[in-house]
């Protein structure tokens, strides 16, 4: 089935260690996208690519970094230069026709606790 | 840059009432204005949208009403049944900028 894999679903980190999280998706989707969800705060952009080799910062990249290697993948590092890591995390993308005016397909999320 | 105020963050209604959740927007240039609904421990998903050239929109149950010259749009759900729980997203975006979220409705319909 066509779709985005984001892996692990759960994830303890120590302070201080850099962490990265997985996005996969076959859906031929040029755009990626990785929100941050904490409680009472909706989802905030972290980071974004609307094509191989690019990407652009969103409202929250500080302590952040990403890669965009291939179309179909698009994995998330938080560094230990985040001060505070733990939240869920959520990939999505969307096609290339309508970047921010298309339908966003999210995966199911990755729940880093930093211990 | 775009912001998006929703309101209510907590919402209850019983089951068969209908439900009504109010977004504002600040950019004048945004023209896409997508709903989505997040289960608990799942992604969100898309469950309905509206440009800015129509006014309205229905799909069932679920509907969208969109204002321009106020900027505020809503979301509205009929006849709710306990499976329509969940947390509910608006967002805008203007095209040239990804969607900016509001902070989510926490709806729980009381059988």
């Amino acid at each position: 089935d066509g779709g985005i894999t984001q892996s692990p679903k759960y994830l303890f980190r120590k302070e201080g260690q850099n962490v990265t999280l997985s996005c996969e998706q076959n859906l031929n989707h040029d755009a990626m996208y990785w929100y941050r969800q904490d409680p009472g705060q909706g989802l905030r952009l972290i980071y974004y690519s609307q094509i191989v080799n690019d990407f652009q910062k969103g409202d929250i990249a500080e302590g952040y970094s990403v890669s965009r290697e291939k179309k179909e993948s698009f994995p998330l590092t938080v560094t230990s230069a985040q001060k505070n890591p733990t939240a869920f995390y959520l990939c999505a993308s969307t096609s290339g026709r309508e970047t921010n005016t298309g339908e966003l397909f999210f995966g199911e999320g990755s729940r880093l606790t930093v211990l | 840059g775009e912001n998006v105020e929703q309101h209510p963050s907590t919402l209850s209604v019983q089951e068969g009432d209908s439900a009504v959740i109010k977004c504002t927007y600040s950019d004048s240039a945004s023209n896409y204005f997508p709903w989505y609904k997040q289960e608990l421990g799942k992604g969100p998903q898309l469950i309905i949208d509206i440009r800015s050239n129509v006014g309205e929109k229905k799909d069932q149950r679920i509907a969208v009403t969109l204002n321009k010259t106020a900027k505020h749009f809503s979301l509205h759900i009929t006849e709710t049944q306990p499976e329509d729980s969940a947390v509910y997203f608006c967002a805008a975006s203007g095209g040239n900028t990804p969607l900016v979220f509001g902070k989510g409705t926490r709806l729980s319909v009381i059988a």
